[in-house]
């Protein structure tokens, strides 16, 4: 069935330093694909979404490619803040079903 | 953009009560919301997708007699506990699908956090 692996965390890196968390997907079809943020006590809200092959999804710089040739959707920052440290999901959508890694903590140190 | 409420925040019952979270699309109608249950520094599981007018279908492993789900209106879904024990406590979040959306985009709640002692 669908699934999406991302790496696990915690990831810790210091304010200014370069992100990445790997993301990998297995679906049938044709998905779209997700990051979502989740602040501490918070519920999930959408980061960035592609929704074809070779899109870019960006917001708030952060940047991930549908490669999928791949299969992935990583997930990148050039330079983070203390204030991106969250919890970020990656998701697949097939069918109108939401397919969630496990989560990667992302703590930032100022 | 579209907004999605759920009600309470965050709930403390006793072991066996029944507890009702629900869940709103504020400025958009969903004739599907969603349930997601989230254990702990897990994932978001889906536990059941609730049609509007209709029956919700589950995915396997969870009891429809245990969460009832109800979507009496294309605004809002609720999803009721029943006789609820500590082995429920989770965060439990709702979505919703905006049809007028280009993509038929899903948003989400912010989250129900349920402890039952």
């Amino acid at each position: 069935g669908d699934s999406v692996t991302q790496m696990e965390g915690p990831v810790t890196l210091s304010e200014e330093a370069f992100l990445t968390i790997n993301c990998t997907y297995t679906a049938t079809g044709y998905p779209s694909l997700f990051w979502y943020v989740q602040y501490p006590g918070e519920g999930l809200q959408l980061l960035l979404k592609a929704t074809k092959a070779d899109d870019k999804g960006s917001n708030k710089g952060f940047e991930a490619t549908y490669r999928k040739e791949t299969t992935s959707f990583h997930l990148e920052k050039g330079s983070v803040q203390v204030s991106d440290s969250a919890v970020y999901f990656c998701a697949l959508r097939n069918f109108n079903k939401f397919y969630f890694g496990s989560g990667t903590k992302l703590n930032v140190k100022p | 953009g579209a907004v999605v409420s759920q009600h309470p925040s965050r709930v403390i019952c006793k072991s066996g009560t029944s507890v009702k979270i629900e869940c709103r699309s504020l400025d958009f109608q969903a004739t599907t919301m969603f349930w997601y249950r989230q254990f702990p520094k897990q994932s978001l599981m889906l536990m059941a997708t609730s049609n509007e007018g209709s029956k919700a279908t589950y995915e396997q492993g969870v009891e429809k007699d245990k969460f009832l789900i109800n979507h009496a209106s294309l605004t809002l879904s609720t999803l009721t506990v029943t006789s609820a024990h500590p082995e429920d406590s989770s965060f439990y979040i709702c979505s919703a699908r905006d049809l007028g959306s280009t993509y038929n985009e899903q948003f989400f709640g912010p989250g129900t956090r349920l402890t039952v002692l």
